[in-house]
């Protein structure tokens, strides 16, 4: 049980182009998603927390405009890199916490490996 | 800010060896967690820790959740090659959020057979 799922697991694309990842929960509803970022060798870093029907919480440095979120569903959670550049680049991880869960643990996607040409 | 040390960085062992990680942190958790991450993946959860001084087992792997709840630790026993990976602590639940999860830097663990 527990799993989440996100796609898609890799995307290449041009400068200035944007990118859509999805973060689905399949079997059990999540209200609260949250995403995360990792470069090459390093740990994850929070980036926002997605909320069901509300708007996302952005951790400090990270650009709302830049990262869009949305959570328009208890099972879905998006993010939207909008007009992606080279520094972009990365491994975006999203994860979900079953609702009515508070403080149980987070449980992760698979990840999405994002490469701005 | 809150943050995470964990030691060693790297660890190059032998198949069979015990292996034992360390994690502390400058601020207290309400939850202890303990993830593995293999190249290309995302982080699987292997403990969760919720009690200071809380002592769990899932298999060959064994943590435990400080007293002070600034620190924790995790044993493998007998490790083999699939082990080889990056571990994660994560401290769960603060003071201003119980969701927030802060990650350590991770430990890196080469098992030789």
């Amino acid at each position: 049980g527990a799993v989440v799922s996100q796609h898609p697991s890799w995307v290449i694309c041009k400068s200035g182009t944007s990118v859509k990842i999805e973060c689905r929960s399949l079997d059990f509803q999540a209200t609260t998603m949250f995403w995360y970022r990792q470069f090459p060798k390093q740990s994850l870093m929070l980036m926002a927390t997605s909320n069901e029907g509300s708007k996302a919480t952005y951790e400090q440095g990270v650009e709302k405009d830049k990262f869009l979120i949305n959570h328009a569903s208890l099972t879905l959670s998006t993010l939207t890199v909008t007009s992606a550049h080279p520094e972009d680049s990365s491994f975006y991880i999203c994860s979900a916490r079953i609702t009515g869960g508070a403080g149980q643990p987070q449980h992760f996607g698979d990840g999405t490996r994002l490469s701005i040409l | 800010g809150q943050q995470l040390n964990q030691s060693p960085q790297s660890m190059f062992i032998q198949e069979g060896e015990d292996v034992s990680m360390n994690c502390t942190s400058s601020s207290i958790f309400n939850t202890w967690l303990w993830y593995k991450q293999d190249p290309g993946e995302g982080p699987v959860l292997l403990i969760a820790l919720y009690k200071a001084g809380e002592l769990t087992s899932n298999g060959r792997l064994t943590a435990q959740f400080g007293i002070t709840r600034k620190d924790s630790f995790l044993n493998i026993s007998a490790s083999i090659p699939s082990d080889v990976g990056i571990y994660f602590c994560a401290g769960q639940g603060t003071r201003t959020s119980y969701d927030k999860v802060i990650f350590g830097p991770g430990t890196s663990l080469s098992v030789i057979p």
